[in-house]
């Protein structure tokens, strides 16, 4: 069984730092992997998707790497901003064969102080 | 329309009563999802669809959880004879193509639902 995880369960650091959210997996055989934004109350917000062929992706500020083999991606946010408080999700879609849900982490808390 | 919408967005039940939970998806996305998430979790799968098809439902928790999707677009999540632990947000999401394995989910706002 596939199982998520999500290092630290809350951060708190003042703007300009660079952020580093940590998720790992189980199993490696993952189709993509995902991660998402959370505002309280609110749904999430789709923010980078690392196919499994690729090693990382980039936003803007964001960019996300991805070493499937030791089962593990991390987030990172450059020059944070208060704006940048939220909950942070990873999510992993398994192989093909075995459907098409995503089985996420708990989540990562971030708070920005200005 | 430009995203997932989901209704109602808040819902306070009393134990034992019925609850349906009704999602739109992305016009013309062909895969639907249900997802249930506790107060400080990340959301966990309930139930997929594939147009009107229900191909995973292995995250039902019991049989007082029923989804359908009777025409391929809205879906509503049942739940029948409400317990307190079923007090959670309960997410929809929607993706394009006939897999939808490579495509991203887009989510909605959620609905929250309170059992006392």
């Amino acid at each position: 069984k596939q199982e998520v995880t999500q290092i630290p369960a809350a951060l708190s650091v003042p703007e300009g730092e660079n952020l580093v959210l940590n998720c790992s997996f189980t199993d490696s055989a993952i189709y993509n992997l995902q991660w998402f934004r959370q505002d309280p109350g609110k749904g999430l917000t789709s923010l980078l998707l690392i196919q499994s062929s690729q090693r990382e992706q980039t936003s803007g500020r964001l960019n996300a790497s991805l070493d499937k083999s030791s089962g593990r991606s991390t987030l990172y946010i450059a020059a944070s901003q208060p704006g940048d408080s939220a909950t942070y999700l990873c999510a992993v879609r398994h192989s093909r064969l075995a459907g098409n849900k995503l089985t996420f982490g708990g989540g990562t808390r971030v708070l920005v102080k200005p | 329309g430009a995203g997932v919408s989901q209704s109602p967005r808040y819902k306070v039940a009393k134990r034992g009563q019925d609850v349906a939970l009704r999602c739109d998806p992305i016009s013309g996305h062909v895969s639907l999802f249900w997802y249930q998430q506790a107060l400080g979790q990340g959301p966990e799968f309930l139930t997929y669809f594939q147009n009107e098809a229900q191909l995973d439902k292995s995250g039902l928790p019991s049989d007082r959880f029923f989804a359908e999707r009777p025409e391929g677009s809205v879906s509503t999540l049942k739940i029948q004879r409400t317990q307190q632990e079923d007090s959670a947000v309960y997410l929809c999401a929607s993706s394009a193509g006939r897999l939808a394995v490579s495509y991203e989910q887009y989510f909605g706002p959620g609905t929250r639902l309170t059992v006392t």
